[in-house]
């Protein structure tokens, strides 16, 4: 089975951009999650998506959103870039949602850099 | 809330044992798992382990859960330079939101 892919592998925008990254699940994973990863904060929960519902949210601003598609591809677009939006986005999915026996598979990452 | 706290480094040395610690406050965890990210990758995910169980043992990896102390850790036999990673602690509680718990994860540095 093919894994988690995440497109593109890093990104340069200048601030004030826009952004969308792109997310292809494992074959038969219905949930999405994204996670935006930095040296300062770790590990940060934005949001997960299943069966192309928003289900859990995180604390972050709205410039941050999500959608999911029919066949569970998930792309996240970040509006208004700003440089603290500088980080390695991950995605990852799982069968029903990462939390219950059903782990996260994770996604090599998007690198977005903010200039 | 939930909260899940690690260290943030250790180092050793090629061929001793490696014990990366754990702890987690949610009562209610059901699954407690394991993950590995190494430089420019995502999380790999290594073990998980059930509440109800006290070890879980896959190859050179040992994981132990004081469910008492809400105490997680994963051992790594005769650890190697191909070990050096950053190691993910994480717990998922049942009827929960779904959404897992990490912590920040402690950086293991190998030395030769």
């Amino acid at each position: 089975k093919a894994g988690v892919t995440q497109t593109p592998r890093y990104l340069i925008k200048t601030r004030g951009q826009q952004v969308t990254l792109s997310c292809s699940p494992i074959s038969g994973h219905r949930s999405v999650s994204w996670y935006q990863q930095t040296p300062g904060q770790g590990l940060q929960f934005l949001f997960e998506y299943f069966s192309e519902t928003q289900r859990n949210k995180g604390n972050f601003p709205g410039r941050f959103s999500g959608r999911q598609f029919s066949n569970s591809r998930s792309e996240m677009n970040v509006s208004t870039l700003e440089l603290g939006d500088s980080a390695l986005y991950l995605c990852a999915s799982s069968p029903t949602g990462g939390a219950e026996g059903s782990p996260l598979h994770f996604g090599n990452g998007t690198r977005l850099t903010v200039t | 809330g939930e909260d899940v706290e690690q260290s943030l480094f250790l180092s050793v040395r090629e061929g001793d044992s490696s014990v990366i610690n754990c702890t987690y406050t949610d009562s209610s965890s059901t699954y407690l798992y394991w993950y590995k990210q190494e430089p420019g990758a995502g999380l790999q995910l290594l073990t998980y382990i059930f509440s109800n169980m006290d070890m879980k043992q896959d190859q050179r990896l040992t994981v132990l859960l004081n469910k008492k102390d809400k105490h997680l850790s994963l051992r790594i036999a005769d650890t190697q330079t191909g070990d050096s990673a950053i190691y993910f602690c994480a717990e998922g509680s049942s009827g929960g939101s779904y959404i897992p718990t990490f912590g920040r994860g402690t950086s293991l540095i190998v030395h030769p």
